[in-house]
């Protein structure tokens, strides 16, 4: 197993564009999550998968964004309409149950750009 | 809510000691997490602590203290490629299942 996987690294896309993202987690970790990061700050909890459920989605995650994690394996994280303000790294975590308590892994992350 | 102070950067140089310090303000407290990220990567665990005291892992140190809302992160004998971000983050008492909530982060630089 190679780690979580991001697809793709970078997007550039015009505003009012749809993307998606990818994230393929550690094979046997049940939760998933989804960061956002702005240069200079740290990560900012967007949502949290446990298996093929969505259990939280932060107020940062506007009605354009929606993820889905169908068969609790793989997640995307759409974005529609996209604005300039969407523009960040969108990370990816995965965790085991037991491993959640000491922290979990992040992929490389989908560097988006809105221009 | 949370709310989570760290320096924005701090220059060291090559082999000498650098301490980030780290407070928080948060409803409960479930464990303070630090976090290495380099420019361009994904951040990458260092360090976890939940009860008082001193953690050591090898040139790296965590100390945490609950009362005083306080952590810091040692790095000793400092190398090159120890410049990068370190962020401090902090999983509050209801969240278990492990949401962080995560400072601006540190930007080290060690020079020659």
């Amino acid at each position: 197993d190679t780690g979580v996987s991001q697809d793709p690294r970078h997007k550039i896309t015009k505003r009012g564009q749809n993307v998606t993202f990818r994230c393929d987690p550690i094979s046997e970790h049940n939760r998933l999550y989804w960061y956002r990061q702005t240069l200079g700050q740290g990560p900012e909890f967007l949502t949290y998968f446990q298996n093929e459920a969505q259990l939280e989605k932060s107020r940062l995650l506007s009605d354009r964004f929606s993820a889905e994690r169908p068969k609790g394996s793989f997640s995307t994280l759409e974005i529609q309409r996209t604005e300039q303000g969407d523009s960040a790294m969108y990370l990816c975590a995965s965790s085991s149950l037991r491993e959640t308590y000491y922290g979990y892994t992040f992929g490389s992350g989908t560097r988006l750009t809105v221009v | 809510g949370q709310n989570i102070d760290q320096p924005t950067e701090m220059t060291a140089t090559e082999g000498a000691i650098v301490q980030i310090n780290c407070t928080y303000q948060t409803s409960g407290f479930n464990g303070l997490f630090w976090y290495q990220q380099h420019a361009g990567e994904a951040p990458t665990f260092l360090s976890y602590n939940v009860l008082d005291g001193l953690e050591e892992k090898g040139r790296f140190s965590s100390f945490l203290s609950r009362s005083k809302g306080y952590s810091y992160l040692l790095l000793k004998e400092l190398q090159m490629k120890d410049s990068a971000s370190y962020l401090c983050a902090v999983r509050g008492l209801t969240d278990s299942w492990g949401k962080l909530q995560f400072g601006a982060g540190t930007q080290v630089v060690v020079t020659p």
